[in-house]
């Protein structure tokens, strides 16, 4: 696509529910990224892909985040046992390259959970 | 200054005045530094980056200087515009990590 979507825009669950945030990058991208930001605060890791290989999750929370993308393109994000805390915006990026630490990171809108 | 929770630094100029942003970063083994644009309600946008063999790269109308010996970023903005009013967020990359730092509100008043 022209940018990377991500879907839904906002969620609003309640707390113990599984929640599937999803993510389709740029088309051909082969890196893709997922961070959370909170209001005022810069994106903050999670985890990223080379194509359908999950090269670091250091930045997931706990075990109740995980991540997958199968095919090496679409990604989702799943937090299963919600909980208040999780409350943020998470935010999907996709890069051509194979490293997060060079080349330019495209960001989508991002995905607005708030956990009740 | 610092950032805490909502309250973020805020760079208020004019319009066509030049505006420079800085950030401090933490990690001296750090090679890569990029500065990002965030207006209300969108995604970051990538502005320009740099790597550590440098201490200045030019973009159009942007600026970045990098001094190592203090650890200090900062982002030059030429005439800046009434869309240049964002959150801008410089981050700092190894192989494996980039690190957003807290970001920096620009208001332009025109």
């Amino acid at each position: 696509g022209a940018g990377v979507s991500q879907s839904p825009r906002y969620k609003v669950t309640k707390r113990g529910q599984d929640v599937a945030l999803r993510c389709d990058p740029i088309s051909g991208h082969v890196s893709l990224y997922w961070y959370r930001q909170a209001l005022g605060q810069g994106p903050e890791f999670l985890t990223y892909f080379n194509y359908e290989a999950q090269q670091d999750k250091s930045g997931l929370p706990n075990d109740r985040f995980s991540a997958e993308r199968p095919e090496g393109s679409i990604s989702t994000l799943t937090i299963q046992r919600t909980e208040q805390r999780d409350s943020a915006m998470y935010r999907c990026a996709s890069s051509s390259g194979q490293s997060r630490a060079t080349g330019e990171l495209f960001f989508g809108e991002g995905s607005r959970l708030t956990v009740l | 200054g610092e950032s805490v929770g909502l309250h973020l630094p805020t760079l208020s100029v004019q319009e066509g005045d030049n505006s420079i942003i800085n950030c401090a970063y933490s990690n001296s083994a750090s090679d890569y530094f990029i500065w990002y644009k965030q207006e209300s309600g969108k995604g970051p946008q990538f502005i320009i980056d740099i790597r550590s063999n440098m201490d200045k790269r030019q973009g159009q109308r942007v600026t970045v200087l990098l001094n190592k010996t203090v650890k200090h970023l900062s982002l030059q903005i030429a005439a800046t515009q009434p869309g240049d009013s964002a959150v801008y967020f410089c981050a700092e990359g190894g192989y494996s990590t980039l690190t957003f730092g807290k970001g920096t509100m620009l208001l332009v008043s025109p």
